[in-house]
């Protein structure tokens, strides 16, 4: 078990580019969560997957973002056109149906900072 | 909606003494779980500790214990013989239903955090 990974860490871009972040979630877990954390702050839920579907967007989602989970595997998050309110870490998560407590595994996020 | 409120910004403990760090919450559903992750500085956020909402006992994994009030809707974290390496982000998080399933999928409303730091 390799835990939830993400890629890349660090990313620095410049308002106005594109980014896109991915997530590889523990290998047997079909439910996928993205979450954004700003500083000083809780996460935020995003949105949600279960399998390839996308079943649930938070209003935080605006059109810039985009999320996909092809194959029900790993999934990216896309952010167009990036202003500096969007500077913060995004956390993955995974998580099984038949786990106990069915809690939610981390990834280390991706920390994104728009100049 | 789902709220949850942790009023301390920061604690502070001596190392081998217990803490306690607080939790609210606010919902008005009858079944629910509760979580306490530990962020540490590297980022990662890490489960600690779960207590359902129709559970009658508090949970308890190791240090950690939970003080669950239903009817005060609070969920404070209690650890025990306090160690340096516990000095990290705390957050209390709710999920609605106390197994991830409906309409929720189970994603989690998280509060402000508590930043615990243990002194030797």
């Amino acid at each position: 078990d390799t835990g939830v990974s993400q890629d890349p860490r660090h990313k620095i871009t410049k308002r106005g580019q594109n980014v896109t972040f991915r997530c590889d979630p523990i290998s047997e877990h079909n439910r996928l969560y993205w979450y954004r954390q700003t500083l000083g702050q809780g996460p935020e839920f995003l949105t949600y997957f279960q399998n390839e579907a996308q079943l649930e967007k938070s209003r935080l989602l605006s059109d810039r973002f985009s999320a996909e989970r092809p194959k029900g595997s790993f999934s990216t998050l896309e952010i167009q056109r990036t202003e500096q309110g969007d500077s913060a870490m995004y956390l993955c998560a995974s998580s099984s149906k038949a786990g106990v407590y069915n809690e939610q595994f981390f990834g280390p996020g991706t920390r994104l900072t728009v100049l | 909606a789902q709220k949850i409120t942790q009023t301390q910004p920061g604690m502070f403990v001596q190392e081998k003494e217990a803490v306690t760090l607080d939790c609210t919450y606010d919902t008005s559903d009858q079944s629910y779980g509760l979580f306490w992750y530990k962020q540490p500085s590297s980022g990662e956020m890490i489960f600690l500790i779960y207590q359902g909402s129709y559970d009658e006992q508090n949970a308890t994994e190791g240090r950690y214990s939970l003080n669950f009030q239903k009817a005060r809707k609070s969920a404070n974290l209690v650890i025990s013989a306090s160690q340096l390496g516990d000095s990290a982000m705390y957050f209390c998080a709710m999920r609605e239903g106390q197994y991830a399933g409906g309409t929720s999928y189970g994603k989690l409303t998280f509060g402000q955090g508590t930043i615990l730091t243990v002194h030797p």
